[in-house]
């Protein structure tokens, strides 16, 4: 089945630091990735996803490329705010049969500070 | 657009005891998930449906039920608490294709005492 392997945490950085968490996969087929972020007390939010090799994702000053020759998907953004303190998780879905269940890592714990 | 709504937010139980959350999504998706969610163990899937009156095993089912009656409200069920089930649950939902995200509710806080 599906699996991936996802920075260990917690991470913390200062404020405007340039940031990676990494993530890798393996599933069957020709997988989606998903990039997620949960901030303290709430429900996961979609962050970002690309849908094919080579592609990037990007939302919120986050980037990420699909990179299907190391099956790896890791998380950037270059400089970092207090607000992005949260809880990021990395998720592919795969394209075949069986896709209905989207695969989560644990989670990195990222915290910023000022 | 509601997207998610889980019902309560945070509930008290005893031992022993029964409750129903409940899940409703207004984006009429096909796919319906439970999961829970507790410190250090991200999260991990209890029940899911691929469509009304379907409904299936995760990978931490036991102790729990689930109904999907209607397409739009997928329910999960206690039948006898137990202090191990005290966790964060979260509710998700999604269309079929893979390139497709989830969209998640707010959570429900449930503590057994």
């Amino acid at each position: 089945g599906d699996s991936v392997t996802q920075m260990e945490g917690p991470v913390t950085l200062s404020e405007e630091a340039f940031l990676t968490i990494n993530c890798t996969y393996t599933a069957t087929g020709y997988p989606s990735l998903f990039w997620y972020v949960q901030y303290p007390g709430e429900g996961l939010q979609l962050l970002l996803k690309a849908t094919k090799a080579d592609d990037k994702g990007s939302n919120k000053g986050f980037e990420a490329t699909y990179r299907k020759e190391t099956t790896s998907f890791h998380l950037e953004k270059g400089s970092v705010q207090v607000s992005d303190s949260a809880v990021y998780f990395c998720a592919p879905r795969g394209a075949n049969f069986g896709n209905e269940k989207l695969t989560f890592g644990t989670g990195t714990r990222l915290t910023i500070i000022p | 657009n509601a997207g998610v709504t889980q019902t309560p937010k945070f509930r008290v139980l005893k031992t022993g005891q029964s409750m129903t959350l409940l899940c409703a999504q207004d984006m009429n998706h096909e796919y319906m998930y439970w999961y829970r969610q507790d410190p250090g163990m991200g999260l991990r899937l209890i029940h899911y449906s691929v469509g009304e009156g379907t409904t299936a095993k995760g990978e931490v089912p036991d102790g729990y039920n689930v109904s999907r009656l209607k397409k739009q409200n997928f329910l999960l069920g206690l039948e006898s608490a137990a202090p191990s089930q005290t966790s964060v649950y979260f509710c998700a939902s999604t269309q079929s294709g893979s390139f497709y995200g989830y969209t998640f509710g707010s959570g429900t806080r449930l503590t057994v005492v």
